[in-house]
């Protein structure tokens, strides 16, 4: 059980590209999300809290405008990376807690990993 | 700003030797979880410590929550090459129990 499904797993792309990535938790509900980003051998910086029905919350220094993040169902959310550049390639992770067992664990998707040219 | 430190961040070991990662917490936590990320993959979850003291097994790790809750260690007993990944401890605030807060990971390698 509490499986997150990521989607897609890899991205490359132009500079000037908008991309969408999805997370979905298959078998139970999240209310919350969280979206992260890896740099390599670096540790997780998270980037927004995801909350189904209501904006997300960003952390400091992440750029709302260029990092969209919708969670329209209790089951996904999605983040978009708005008009990506070189400097946005990264490894994009998101993670989601099954509503029905309180605030903890944190399970992961397989995580996104996107190229911008 | 809260955060959790985590030493070593990297530990090579000849496998069947020990091994210990430990994390600090600038803050009191209400509870501390690590997770396990192979090469190339995703975080899992290992476990969740909530008590102060809590010491907790699975198999050859060993899990340990200090007792002013601020502190957390991992110890791998006769470790494995299957062990090999990165091992990150991840405290829930006491104060904000929603956001975790990283550490930045012990990178561990097993030789054969």
């Amino acid at each position: 059980g509490a499986v997150v499904s990521q989607h897609p797993s890899w991205v490359i792309c132009k500079s000037g590209t908008s991309v969408k990535i999805e997370c979905r938790s298959l078998d139970f509900q999240a209310t919350t999300m969280f979206w992260y980003r890896q740099f390599p051998k670096q540790s997780l910086m998270l980037m927004a809290t995801s909350n189904e029905g209501s904006k997300a919350t960003y952390e400091q220094g992440v750029e709302k405008d260029k990092f969209l993040i919708n969670h329209a169902s209790l089951t996904l959310s999605t983040l978009t990376v708005t008009s990506a550049h070189p400097e946005d390639s990264s490894f994009y992770i998101c993670s989601a807690r099954d509503r029905a067992r309180g605030s903890q664990p944190q399970h992961f998707g397989d995580g996104t990993r996107l190229s911008i040219l | 700003g809260q955060q959790v430190m985590q030493i070593p961040q990297y530990q090579h070991v000849q496998e069947g030797e020990d091994f210990t990662t430990y994390c600090n917490s600038s803050t009191t936590l209400s509870n501390i979880q690590w997770y396990k990320q192979r090469p190339g993959g995703h975080p899992v979850f290992l476990i969740q410590l909530v008590k102060s003291g809590e010491v907790k097994k699975q198999k050859r790790l060993t899990f340990q929550f200090g007792e002013a809750k601020k502190n957390s260690s991992l110890h791998i007993t006769a470790t494995q090459t299957t062990d090999v990944g990165t091992y990150f401890c991840a405290g829930a605030d006491a104060g904000n129990n929603r956001k975790l807060i990283w550490g930045l990971g012990t990178s561990l390698a097993v030789n054969p």
